[in-house]
């Protein structure tokens, strides 16, 4: 077990609605970053959050957004879903930026029909 | 731009035996960090072997090594001593600023 858990674990959402998900990082880390994982691919970079503000992000659209709050757990918006966001989304939390030291949640298994 | 090559998508090793998972990678960095991740059917991301770009010496933890090859751009991983425990998707990874780059995973059986 890392610390870093996620919530939930599965969700099942239609074409076009609108889904949150949640990370609560390992004590002492202040930075999280979110991953998609499509079925049989390796995860992608979606963005980093480094003590509540964005440092990073990957090539995905503004549909996807994030926060972070003052206790460094983490949220991933993704409105306008499309069946193609049907995916793995792991988060990982880090004591830095860096992805280094970076420890993995479980997961959401998000499906979109 | 930086990617990350796995060319195996499955393996199958026998109870006990040794294994090597093949990784390239391309990146203009000269100092940097490749990983292996496991993944097992759980899907969390568990970090099996770190290796840093400036260290010549190849990283061991315990059954399992790598062999980094800077000039050739490899890093692949063996696993000794192969266990049922073992089964599960590896990614190998770069570190690029502030985020990691992952391979497509090599899917590894162990038969027993």
């Amino acid at each position: 077990e890392t610390g870093v858990t996620q919530s939930p674990t599965h969700l099942i959402k239609t074409r076009g609605q609108q889904v949150t998900l949640r990370c609560s990082s390992q004590s002492g880390h202040n930075t999280v970053s979110w991953y998609q994982q499509a079925l049989g691919q390796g995860p992608q970079f979606i963005f980093q959050y480094y003590r509540e503000e964005e440092n990073g992000r990957g090539n995905f659209p503004p549909r996807f957004s994030g926060l972070q709050f003052p206790n460094y757990s983490s949220e991933l918006n993704v409105n306008a879903l499309e069946l193609d966001d049907s995916a793995l989304y792991l988060c990982a939390s880090s004591t830095n930026p860096s992805p280094n030291e970076a420890f993995f949640g479980q997961g959401t298994r998000l499906t979109v029909v | 731009a930086q990617t990350v090559t796995q060319s195996q998508p499955e393996m199958s090793v026998q109870e006990a035996e040794t294994v090597t998972l093949s990784c390239t990678y391309d990146t203009s960095e000269n100092n940097y960090y490749l990983f292996w991740y496991k993944q097992p059917p759980s899907r969390q991301m568990i970090l099996v072997i770190r290796q840093e770009a400036y260290k010549q010496q190849n990283a061991t933890e315990n059954r399992f090594s790598v062999n980094f090859q800077k000039a050739a751009k490899s890093f692949s991983l063996k696993i000794s001593d192969s266990q049922l425990g073992d089964t599960a998707m590896y990614f190998c990874s770069l570190d690029s600023s502030y985020k990691l780059i992952f391979g497509s995973g090599t899917r590894l059986l162990v038969r027993p």
